[in-house]
């Protein structure tokens, strides 16, 4: 089992540009998961999907970020124009779909926008 | 709202000490409980889970009892190693969602 896949690991970018993350979650899983971590806000979900449907975006933070799911093996989350205070680490999860069950987080994408 | 609150780091300990790292929550209902660690430079693992009160979780030596009455899940550990340093999270989530709370992490440095 490959687990979760993210790429790329590492980002370096500059203000402006465009960022575009990927994730491949565990196969037969029907929940992903997208968070951010900075040492200042600590965990943060950001977007999550059931059977590739947005159920709840309230923690993507401006309308530079968005999240898509175009099937069941693939999404991404972009940054439109990409700021300094964006640096942080992304990371994918993903979970069964049951109520209540454990997430599964891949090794997450050290995104630094300069 | 669900919310889970634990003991702010760092904690640093001695090869062999023994380690409590504290999680309360709350929660309306019966949610289940989580412990992940997150190694430098790694992802989130999980590392325990209870899924109803008085359930225990282990692994590695670590256990963790969901403890209804007090609205807590505190990490423990009997012998600490310094491989153990990391940042540990306490979490939960309700049976009938998918919405997982994450406290703010607790950042455990054991020395040799």
């Amino acid at each position: 089992d490959a687990g979760v896949i993210q790429s790329p690991r590492h980002e370096v970018t500059e203000m402006g540009q465009e960022v575009t993350l990927r994730c491949k979650p565990i196969s037969g899983h029907n929940s992903l998961f997208w968070y951010r971590q900075t040492m200042m806000r600590g965990l943060e979900l950001l977007i999550y999907f059931n059977n590739n449907v947005p159920i709840d975006d309230s923690g993507m933070p401006e309308d530079r970020f968005s999240a898509k799911m175009p099937n069941a093996s693939f999404s991404t989350l972009k940054i439109q124009p990409s700021e300094p205070r964006d640096s942080a680490v992304y990371f994918c999860a993903s979970s069964s779909g049951q109520g209540g069950d454990e997430q599964f987080f891949g090794p997450g994408t050290r995104l630094t926008v300069l | 709202g669900n919310s889970v609150t634990q003991m702010e780091g760092p904690v640093t300990l001695s090869e062999e000490a023994f380690l409590t790292i504290n999680c309360t929550y709350t929660a309306t209902g019966y949610p289940s409980l989580f412990w992940y660690v997150q190694y430098p430079g790694e992802g989130l693992q999980l590392l325990l889970k209870a899924t109803k009160a008085d359930d225990k979780g282990s692994n590695k030596g670590f256990e963790a009892t969901y403890r209804k009455e007090t609205t807590s899940f505190h990490l423990e550990k009997g012998s600490v190693q310094v491989s153990d340093s990391a940042v540990y999270f306490c979490a939960l989530i309700k049976n009938n969602n998918n919405d997982m709370r994450f406290g703010a992490g607790t950042r455990l440095t054991v020395k040799p």
